[in-house]
């Protein structure tokens, strides 16, 4: 059974705040992927891993293949990170099963 | 560099009727992928192609979904007959490989009444 559970779905963060996202999934993966949609619908690919740490700005993304987990950080998180952030993982490169979000909201 | 282009932006219509969303993909990317997001939902892929080839389309309703990548370029996603449930924003992306990330299009918001 492939799933991807994130967790929260629903987070509230005051800007400056260290922001932790949760990403669970139930079988081994080709690789993990971070998005992130704006209000209106667009999606962005934030990171694309298959083991370790990336690191992109004030975005920090790590993975634990044996655990079957990942996280996306923010650090000094500001209101325009205010966004749904998706996590996707692909098994062979194809078969991508998406989470359902997490919305982000982080107040001035 | 050009985006992933889709169109219609917004499309209306009856259930009964048919419609059809075209994207054209970055220039050089093989992989295209054809996603279906409901409200409040992560996006479901229908549709995998690597170049004019499918790799995965396990999730497509082919009753009533079907999609072309003739060329290996841009592609079509058609409906026919829409249900109420097929309302849905439509991605489409693309990726240089299946290895590299995907970048979407602005999508297609269909209303089916």
């Amino acid at each position: 059974k492939n799933e991807v559970e994130q967790s929260p779905q629903n987070l509230t963060a005051q800007e400056g705040e260290f922001i932790t996202i949760n990403c669970s999934y139930s079988v081994g993966i080709s690789a993990l992927h971070w998005l992130q949609q704006h209000p209106g619908g667009g999606i962005v690919s934030l990171f694309m891993l298959s083991s370790g740490k990336k690191k992109h700005g004030r975005l920090i993304a790590t993975i634990n293949i044996q655990e079957k987990h990942s996280s996306l950080h923010i650090t000094a998180s500001h209101p325009r990170d205010s966004a749904v952030y998706i996590c996707a993982v692909n098994y062979n490169f194809n078969k991508f099963y998406f989470g359902s979000g997490t919305k982000l909201n982080v107040k001035p | 560099e050009a985006g992933v282009a889709q169109s219609p932006r917004y499309k209306i219509i009856e259930k009964r009727q048919s419609v059809a969303f075209w994207c054209n993909p970055i220039s050089g990317h093989a992989t295209l992928y054809w996603y279906q997001q409901i409200l409040g939902q992560g996006p479901k892929l229908l549709i995998q192609f690597q170049n004019n080839g499918v790799v995965d389309d396990s999730q497509l309703p082919k009753d009533r979904f079907s999609a072309e990548r003739l060329k290996g370029v841009d592609s079509t996603l058609k409906i026919q007959p829409a249900k109420l449930e097929d309302s849905a924003v439509y991605l489409c992306a693309s990726s240089y490989d299946v290895k590299n990330i995907q970048y979407f299009g602005a999508g297609t918001r269909l209303s089916v009444l």
